[in-house]
């Protein structure tokens, strides 16, 4: 069964720093990898997308890196702010299941001030 | 533009009833995704609509659920004979074209008491 697992399941930083957030996944063969940002009360939007070449890409203060050998993936937000306060989902596409997306659990990031 | 709307924001009904929610699509989005999100984890695939007919429903938990778009757009995700256990966040998501990428709406928050 395909599995994606977050760590960690929640985490409260200083607005301010730096934090990363881990995906690992075991959905083969895979078509591609996005991390969403889901305010509370809200549906997920996406931050970004990489497909198996691609091993980092950045959205403003948010970089995503892709190890597709290893299958993992990190969500690293550079200098927090309020409004990072969020769960965190990372989303796998299995190629062979067309359009069937697997959703990791989140991590629920509080940015305290 | 207008995002993906579904209504009602919150239901609230008693065990054993039967609710309706719906969900408006981006307008010319032909794919349309159900999915169910428990409190504190990520959202779980219920349906997939490819135009007015169901391409996958192999998420649907059991017979009490189901749901129609009838005219290839807005779409009712329905269930019977609720329990306790149906409690949760049930989004809905749209995609200009199978595989691409899903816009999801706000939810509905079910509660069963």
């Amino acid at each position: 069964k395909n599995q994606v697992e977050q760590s960690p399941q929640s985490l409260i930083i200083l607005e301010g720093k730096n934090c990363t957030l881990q995906c690992n996944y075991t959905v083969s063969p895979f078509s591609n990898l996005r991390w969403y940002k889901q305010d509370t009360g809200r549906g997920p939007v996406s931050l970004t997308i990489m497909t198996f070449s691609e091993n980092t890409k950045s959205n403003g203060r948010y970089t995503a890196t892709l190890d597709a050998d290893t299958k993992q993936s990190s969500l690293h937000i550079t200098a927090s702010q309020l409004s990072d306060s969020a769960s965190y989902i990372c989303v796998v596409r299995d190629n062979n299941a067309g359009n069937m997306l697997t959703f990791g659990g989140g991590t629920r990031l509080m940015v305290k001030p | 533009g207008a995002g993906v709307s579904q209504t009602p924001s919150n239901k609230v009904t008693e065990k054993g009833k039967y609710v309706e929610l719906r969900c408006d699509p981006i307008s010319g989005h032909t794919a349309l995704y159900w999915y169910r999100q428990s409190l504190g984890q990520g959202p779980e695939f219920l349906i997939y609509f490819q135009g007015t007919g169901a391409a996958d429903d192999s998420g649907l938990p059991n017979d009490r659920f189901f749901a129609v778009r009838p005219e290839g757009s807005v779409s009712t995700l329905k269930i019977q004979r609720t329990e306790r256990g149906d409690s949760a966040v049930y989004l809905c998501a749209s995609s200009p074209q199978a595989g691409g990428e899903q816009y999801f709406g706000p939810g509905t928050r079910l509660t069963v008491t």
